[in-house]
């Protein structure tokens, strides 16, 4: 069966300091493979995706994923987190089994940022 | 710039009565779909769409019917609630192939709670 685990429940980060976003897939095929943010009483939005090529995938506001096959692993990173990028983020995979935008969500991590 | 619209934000049900969400968009996306998020559970897929008069089921359909009559509009009905459906429920939608596979974008949110 296709998954997506997102081992933390929480990530608590100094700001300034770096940050990392665990995720681990299982999937058939190759993956495709998300991250998305949710901020506070909102829809998901969109950061980043990976789907062939580099292993680091840069996305929207710095933030930066890198694949490892070996591993099954797409961990979310940026190098100096802000008070602001405090929120959701999830982890998804495509569903190969399905259509193309058939995603299988993680649970979810929390990042909390403190000043 | 409206995007993905969902009505209501919130409701209330009692056990058994019935109800439709509405979404729609303006993007003249082909793919449409309809979530649902519980704590720790993070987004389980209901029902999606490929195209006007194309609906499937997704991981959790039961309790729920769709219909795609237009391009813009994706309603989602619960035929007699039931407190298990206690959520928030999400609508995303996407151009449909190529390039942008798997980047959703999602409404706001309804938070439904049946009592």
């Amino acid at each position: 069966a296709q998954s997506v685990a997102q081992p933390e429940d929480q990530v608590n980060v100094a700001e300034g300091n770096p940050l990392t976003v665990k995720c681990t897939y299982s999937v058939s095929g190759n993956p495709y493979l998300f991250w998305y943010v949710q901020y506070p009483n909102r829809g998901l939005q969109f950061l980043l995706k990976y789907i062939t090529g580099d292993n680091l995938v840069k996305g929207s506001y710095g933030f930066e994923a890198e694949f490892n096959k070996s591993q099954t692993s797409f961990h979310l990173k940026k190098p100096s987190a802000l008070v602001s990028d405090s929120a959701l983020y999830f982890c998804a995979v495509r569903d190969n089994s399905g259509g193309y935008n058939k995603l299988i969500f993680g649970a979810g991590t929390r990042l909390a940022v403190h000043p | 710039n409206a995007g993905v619209t969902q009505t209501p934000k919130f409701q209330v049900l009692k056990t058994g009565q019935s109800m439709t969400l509405q979404c729609a968009q303006d993007m003249n996306h082909e793919y449409m779909s309809w979530y649902r998020q519980d704590p720790g559970m993070g987004l389980r897929l209901i029902h999606y769409s490929v195209g006007a008069g194309i609906t499937d089921q997704g991981e959790v359909p039961n309790g729920y019917n769709v219909s795609r009559s237009t391009t813009e509009d994706f309603p989602l009905r619960l035929l007699s609630a039931a407190p298990s459906q206690t959520s928030v429920y999400f609508c995303a939608s996407n151009s449909g192939q190529g390039a942008s596979v798997g980047e959703l974008f999602f409404g706001e949110g309804s938070r439904l709670t049946v009592l």
